[in-house]
């Protein structure tokens, strides 16, 4: 089936610090990716919707500015966590839109392992 | 506003045991319902999933049915084991593949 990666896994960092997470449909091209953001023992939350070539858009009350999304390609998402701060830690979690295949085929979601970020 | 509202977990279960995780979901319109299977370390799979009301979704022995008079998606399983130990969200479709999830149900299966 279809696979969806994230890069990194895990990543620590300063306050302060910008970090960028990967996200990228290995099999397939992918028009949309969605970011999704999840605390612990609670759901996932849609953070922005990211359209290849062109701007992302955002879920009310995430920031754009804090949480850059870029689309470069049809097979990569960028989540770049600027500045961060304690309250950023969070696991990041990415998903694909897939193309239909076969002949009643449907349009499916795929999701990354997920990226865990601790800021520190 | 669309939402997804689920059992809280976690839940504990012997092998070979009865299975069902409650949700309930609150929409407009009529959007597609799914459950998400999370094992430890990986990410969310699709386990099954219903386009609307009265289909029946079913995958590796798990099942739900889409119940729109009662806006209910329950999963139920007749003999789980160990390998289905993981965290299940229950989650709504909404316009424009925008997914609405559960707060999600931690399952443990004993030997």
């Amino acid at each position: 089936g279809a696979v969806v990666s994230q890069h990194p896994s895990r990543v620590i960092c300063k306050s302060g610090t910008s970090v960028k997470i990967e996200c990228r449909s290995l099999d397939f091209q992918a028009t949309t990716m969605f970011w999704y953001r999840q605390f612990p023992k609670q759901s996932l939350m849609l953070m922005a919707t990211s359209n290849e070539g062109s701007k992302a858009t955002y879920e009310q009350g995430v920031e754009k500015d804090k949480f850059l999304i870029n689309h470069a390609s049809l097979t990569l998402s960028t989540l770049t966590v600027t500045s961060a701060h304690p309250e950023d830690s969070s696991f990041y979690i990415c998903s694909a839109r897939a193309p239909a295949s076969g002949l009643a085929g449907q349009e499916t979601q795929y999701f990354g392992p997920g990226t865990r970020l601790l800021v520190l | 506003g669309n939402s997804v509202t689920q059992m809280e977990g976690p839940v504990t279960l012997s092998e070979e045991a009865f299975l069902t995780i409650n949700c309930t979901y609150t929409a407009t319109g009529y959007p597609s319902l799914f459950w998400y299977v999370q094992y430890p370390g990986e990410g969310l799979q699709l386990l099954l999933k219903a386009t609307k009301a009265d289909d029946k979704g079913s995958n590796k022995g798990f099942e739900a049915t889409y119940r729109k008079e009662t806006t209910s998606f329950h999963l139920e399983k007749g003999s789980v084991q160990v390998s289905d130990s993981a965290v299940y969200f229950c989650a709504l479709g909404s316009g424009g593949f925008k997914t609405i999830f559960g707060a999600g149900t931690r399952l443990f299966v004993k030997a």
